[in-house]
């Protein structure tokens, strides 16, 4: 099975970086993602990791360590409309590709 | 291209009833996954369905239980309803494992069991 941990809130102030953390354990990996969720809406996709090292997606970036379990979501020039739920999930390498969700980490950015 | 979508979008149901939950997946996806998601929690797996049949299964009695239609739509039924199965349901598809491109969620039914 999966085992995923974030922290459950952040605050940043608006034009900051903010880095979210995600470690996991896992049985078989098979790639992490990264998903935004505003409050009452579904998640949408951000980012996918399976190798090592930094996707960089306009302001945001992932990174990931598969040694070590760690993944983190780096944020950059953070606006308003950042404020939302930020879950860490991760795919098992069995014979199907069940995704785990962490609980998922609510950034609210101040002014 | 068409996202995925989800029926009814609220929903408010009696303990002990039955519930039918709907989801059209994206064009061009093969694979549908669901989620429960109570408040405050990530989404939970459910099962996925992937060319008609169950992919696999999360932690969930049998009472949920899926059908996925030859144009790859999906239903989630759950019976026997208790009050802690309200939550977020979501619906998710891919096309295969959805790998680089990520899985495509609907806006989910809210399920109120009262």
């Amino acid at each position: 099975g999966q085992n995923i941990d974030q922290p459950t809130e952040m605050t940043a102030t608006e034009g900051a970086i903010v880095q979210i953390n995600c470690t996991y354990q896992t049985s078989g990996f098979n790639g992490l993602f990264w998903y935004q969720q505003h409050a009452g809406e579904a998640p949408t996709f951000l980012s996918y990791n399976v190798l090592d090292g930094l996707e960089e997606k306009g302001r945001f970036s992932s990174f990931l360590s598969r040694s070590k379990g760690y993944s983190y979501l780096l944020l950059k020039e953070l606006q308003m409309k950042d404020s939302a739920s930020y879950l860490c999930a991760v795919m098992d390498s069995g014979g199907y590709q069940k995704v785990t969700f962490g609980i998922g980490t609510k950034l609210q950015v101040i002014p | 291209e068409t996202g995925v979508t989800q029926s009814p979008t609220h929903l408010i149901k009696t303990r002990g009833q039955q519930v039918t939950l709907r989801c059209s997946s994206q064009s061009g996806h093969n694979t549908v996954s669901w989620y429960q998601q109570a408040l405050g929690q990530g989404p939970q797996f459910i099962f996925q369905y992937y060319r008609e049949e169950e992919n696999g299964r999360g932690n969930f009695p049998p009472r949920f239980s899926g059908l996925q239609f030859p144009n790859y739509s999906s239903e989630l039924n759950v019976n026997a309803l208790e009050l802690d199965d309200s939550a977020l349901y979501l619906c998710a598809s891919s096309y295969g494992t959805g790998g680089s491109g990520g899985y495509t969620f609907g806006s989910g039914t809210r399920l109120t069991v009262v």
